[in-house]
């Protein structure tokens, strides 16, 4: 399955702390992307980074892909207590036939003020 | 607000029956997906339109269906439903024709329960 598999599981931290979460997949992908869900909610995408980069970055959010690894991780800085929500990694790829967008299961994400 | 209404909102109905889900994309994007949140199963894609035809399949099961219309709505048919069919059911949309080349603006999502 090319579904990305998130680590950690779930995670909390104190209010300006920063948050790093994990994105593993297992085939090659087009782009990888980010999503936000807060409680119940429709998800909302974040950011997206293609095959061929490295590195971006979105205000507060910076995003690495290592293709070789096939890993991404998201970086949360100076976090806030309106971050807590859950955080998807997307992977966009060629699946029996056709691109299609995965997601894995997600890190619950608690920022304590 | 991404601009994809989805209705309705909240349904509960009895196995065996059989409802239907509609959605609205956003003003302009050609391509309709459909998503099944579960807590045990994550977030699984079933199927995605673009301007009215079957663009790429997922984990849909055989008793659900879906379409999309010339007025680019689309709805997801699920019959004969199961206890286990309870989920959030998103629909999302895009501009490309190729799933997930973009970014994907979700609807508020449907809440099923069956019981």
């Amino acid at each position: 399955s090319q579904q990305g598999e998130e680590d950690p599981q779930a995670l909390s931290i104190q209010e300006g702390e920063n948050a790093t979460m994990n994105c593993s997949y297992k085939t090659s992908i087009n782009n990888l992307q980010w999503y936000r869900q807060n409680s119940g909610r429709g998800l909302v995408h974040l950011i997206l980074i293609r095959s061929n980069e490295r590195e971006k970055h979105s205000g507060r959010l910076r995003v690495t892909l290592d293709t070789s690894k096939k890993s991404s991780s998201l970086l949360i800085t100076a976090s806030r207590a309106a971050d807590t929500a859950s955080y998807f990694c997307a992977t966009a790829g060629f699946i029996q036939g056709a691109q299609k967008l995965v997601f894995g299961q997600g890190t619950r994400l608690t920022i304590n003020p | 607000d991404s601009g994809v209404t989805q209705t309705p909102k909240h349904l509960i109905t009895a196995t065996g029956q059989r409802v239907t889900l509609r959605c609205s994309p956003r003003s302009g994007d050609l391509s309709v997906y459909w998503y099944q949140q579960s807590l045990d199963q994550g977030l699984q894609f079933l199927i995605q339109y673009y301007n009215g035809e079957e663009r790429a399949k997922g984990n849909i099961l055989e008793r659900f269906s879906a379409q999309q219309f010339p007025d680019l709505h689309s709805e997801l048919n699920l019959s004969s439903l199961e206890l286990g069919d309870s989920a959030l059911y998103f629909c999302a949309s895009s501009v490309e024709p190729a799933g997930g080349a973009g970014e994907l603006f979700f609807g508020e999502g449907s809440r099923l329960t069956v019981l």
